[in-house]
């Protein structure tokens, strides 16, 4: 079946350090590949997506290629602020029939002053 | 707008005790979602559904049940509620009809079940 596999955290991170956080999945045919944000006390928010293969998806600084030959789409930040402390989920949605998503695990991200 | 809502924020049952949990979403969307997110398992799909009076079965429905009366409201149900129950539960809609679209979450429920 369809998955998604994040790398495990907490990552941990100074104030303005670049920042790589890997996913990769498995699916057949063209999903549609996301990443969502959960600060804490709070619920997911979409933060950047791609729809198909080479696009880049961009939000708040934040960076994501869907490489279809690698199957991943690695979440990158040139310098994080300690406002960017939350989980990260990588998610696939397959557009054919129902939107279903699949989660990956989530990443927890720790950014220091 | 308020976009999803959820009620109530926090919950501890004894175990066999029933209740439910309410979505509520001003956006006028046709697809609503629950979900639970429990430690190192990301977040699984419980029930959902694609419009009015629709429901359908997602990951792991067993001890869960739902109902769409209105476009707007999404309730999931526990009967009889059981300590592998404990989790956080999140709501989720989206326009499902248009491709590529997102979907928008509450923040979410945390139910104790003792």
């Amino acid at each position: 079946g369809d998955s998604v596999t994040q790398m495990e955290g907490p990552v941990t991170l100074s104030e303005e350090a670049f920042l790589t956080i890997n996913c990769t999945y498995t699916a057949t045919g063209y999903p549609s590949l996301f990443w969502y944000v959960q600060y804490p006390g709070e619920g997911l928010q979409l933060l950047l997506k791609a729809t198909k293969a080479d696009d880049k998806g961009s939000n708040k600084g934040f960076e994501a290629t869907y490489r279809k030959e690698t199957t991943s789409f690695h979440l990158e930040k040139g310098s994080v602020q300690v406002s960017d402390s939350a989980v990260y989920f990588c998610a696939l949605r397959k557009d054919t029939g129902f939107q279903k998503l699949v989660f990956g695990t989530g990443t927890r991200l720790l950014v220091s002053p | 707008n308020a976009g999803v809502t959820q009620t109530p924020k926090f919950r501890v049952l004894k175990t066999g005790q029933s209740m439910t949990l309410l979505c509520a979403q001003d956006m006028n969307h046709e697809y609503m979602y629950w979900y639970r997110q429990d430690p190192g398992m990301g977040l699984r799909l419980i029930h959902y559904s694609v419009g009015e009076g629709t429901t359908a079965k997602g990951e792991v429905p067993d001890g869960y049940n739902v109902s769409r009366l209105k476009k707007q409201n999404f309730l999931l149900g526990l009967e009889s509620a059981a300590p592998s129950q404990t989790s956080v539960y999140f709501c989720a809609s989206s326009y499902g009809r248009v491709m590529q679209e997102t979907q928008y979450f509450g923040p979410g429920t945390r139910l104790l079940v003792l």
